[in-house]
């Protein structure tokens, strides 16, 4: 099964500073990397993904990037903003059986100061 | 547009007595995730459902078990509840195999007393 690490654990950073957080996997057959933003009490709300046949993709201050050859997928969030706090998690959607079971990384706790 | 519908949104339950959640996927989504979500945890995959037919199995104590429905809706049922038992429990829907993005529904909150 897939073994999903995210690195770091808590980051915190001053508004406007760049955050960013690294997932690492092990399925070599993983070919689909969302990131969700989780709010506290809340549901896990998908914020950007990428496909394996894609290197970066972007969408205003959030982009990923994957190296498929190191296993390594990255969240970039630049000038941040307060309303960026939040638990942010990883997966890797791991082949099972004929689907895709996602499997999460431990999360990180992103706190930005005003 | 639709989401993924979960009810109750919150529940409060004594020790060893047995609760019903229910996961209405978004239309057209044959494939459904159960996951519980301890505090300060990641959600944990418990089991999921494809064409309504069990797919895969992850840290589900036997003393759960889920079905998905004719209608694509999945139902967990937990029995002998414990304290341990507390926990926020998501469900997620896709379209086939899943890897085209999978959504998460708003979850509910399990409080065993």
């Amino acid at each position: 099964g897939e073994n999903v690490e995210q690195h770091p654990s808590t980051l915190s950073v001053q508004e406007g500073d760049s955050a960013v957080i690294k997932c690492t996997y092990s399925d070599s057959a993983s070919n689909y990397f969302p990131w969700y933003k989780q709010e506290l009490g809340k549901r896990p709300q998908l914020i950007i993904d990428i496909r394996s046949n894609v290197g970066e993709k972007k969408d205003q201050r959030i982009a990923v990037t994957l190296n498929k050859t190191a296993k390594h997928f990255s969240l970039h969030i630049t000038e941040t903003q307060p309303e960026d706090s939040a638990v942010y998690f990883c997966a890797a959607p791991s082949p099972s059986g004929g689907s895709y079971i996602p499997t999460f990384g431990r999360g990180t706790s992103l706190i930005v100061h005003p | 547009a639709a989401g993924v519908i979960q009810s109750p949104r919150h529940l409060i339950k004594e020790k060893r007595e047995t609760a019903t959640l229910k996961c209405y996927p978004i239309p057209r989504h044959d494939t459904v995730y159960w996951y519980q979500q301890g505090p300060g945890q990641d959600p944990q995959f418990l089991i999921s459902f494809y064409e309504k037919m069990q797919s895969d199995k992850g840290s589900i104590p036997d003393r759960f078990s889920a079905q998905q429905f004719s209608d694509y809706h999945s139902e967990l049922n937990m029995s002998s509840l414990e304290l341990g038992d507390s926990a926020l429990y998501f469900c997620a829907s896709s379209q086939g195999t899943g890897d085209y993005g999978y959504t998460f529904g708003s979850g509910t909150r399990l409080t065993v007393v």
